[in-house]
């Protein structure tokens, strides 16, 4: 298995608090990317990063920034938490571009309840 | 908006019997992954396919990429309660766009 973890695995907080979720990855892989997954909707991709500091939107990314200090650590950040964000929130790590046919690797995720 | 469509969303059949998964897009992508995801888990790739036309077979699962690079399926032979999980396949352009995703349950 890839070395990816999630933490924290379970949150429950309140509309409105701003909330952080931490990746964490052992395997010196360049690409990283954070992922919601919803009933109905797969999983869609919210920011992902090709390297120390360079970050890029994915196609849901309104309400949420990202942070890439260190090559094994990727954080997602909600500022302002609303119920829409309630989902469980997927972590991914790559070796190089996915259009080079490179496979994507998943961490066991985070569920996040907003109340 | 969702460029894959799969098809059908929950599918519950008996151990033995075979069934077939399909994920449409009007759009062309590079390659096409296929992945299964288990309850309380992440994704887990089983495989990708890249040229138009392209079979690859994974033990009874065979996967099938469409000539035009639009579309794909999945076929699985003499399913197993194993089986049981939900699979979802992933456009590849320069990042991967999901499919909704099909719940399969094999009843024992």
């Amino acid at each position: 298995d890839a070395g990816i973890t999630q933490s924290p695995r379970h949150k429950v907080t309140e509309t409105g608090t701003p909330v952080t979720l931490r990746c964490h990855q052992t395997e010196n892989h360049r690409y990283m990317y954070w992922y919601r997954q919803d009933p109905g909707h797969g999983l869609r991709l919210i920011h992902y990063s090709y390297g120390v500091k360079d970050t890029d939107k994915g196609e849901v990314s309104d309400g949420y920034s990202v942070s890439r200090s260190k090559t094994e650590d990727f954080l997602l950040t909600l500022e302002s938490a609303t119920s829409s964000q309630t989902s469980v929130y997927f972590c991914a790590i790559s070796e190089s571009r996915l259009a080079g046919g490179n496979e994507q690797f998943f961490g066991p995720g985070t569920r996040l309840t907003v109340l | 908006t969702q460029l894959l469509e799969q098809s059908p969303q929950f599918l519950s059949i008996q151990e033995g019997e075979n069934l077939t998964v399909y994920c449409n897009s009007s759009s062309v992508f590079s390659s096409l992954q296929w992945y299964r995801q288990e309850p309380g888990e992440g994704p887990v790739l089983l495989v990708t396919v890249v040229t138009g036309g392209e079979v690859k077979k994974l033990k009874r699962l065979t996967f099938q990429f469409g000539d035009a690079r639009k579309d794909s399926s999945l076929h699985i032979t003499a399913a197993q309660p194993g089986d049981t999980g939900l699979y979802l396949c992933a456009g590849v352009r320069e990042k991967l766009t999901f499919g909704t995703g099909t719940r399969l349950t094999i009843i024992p």
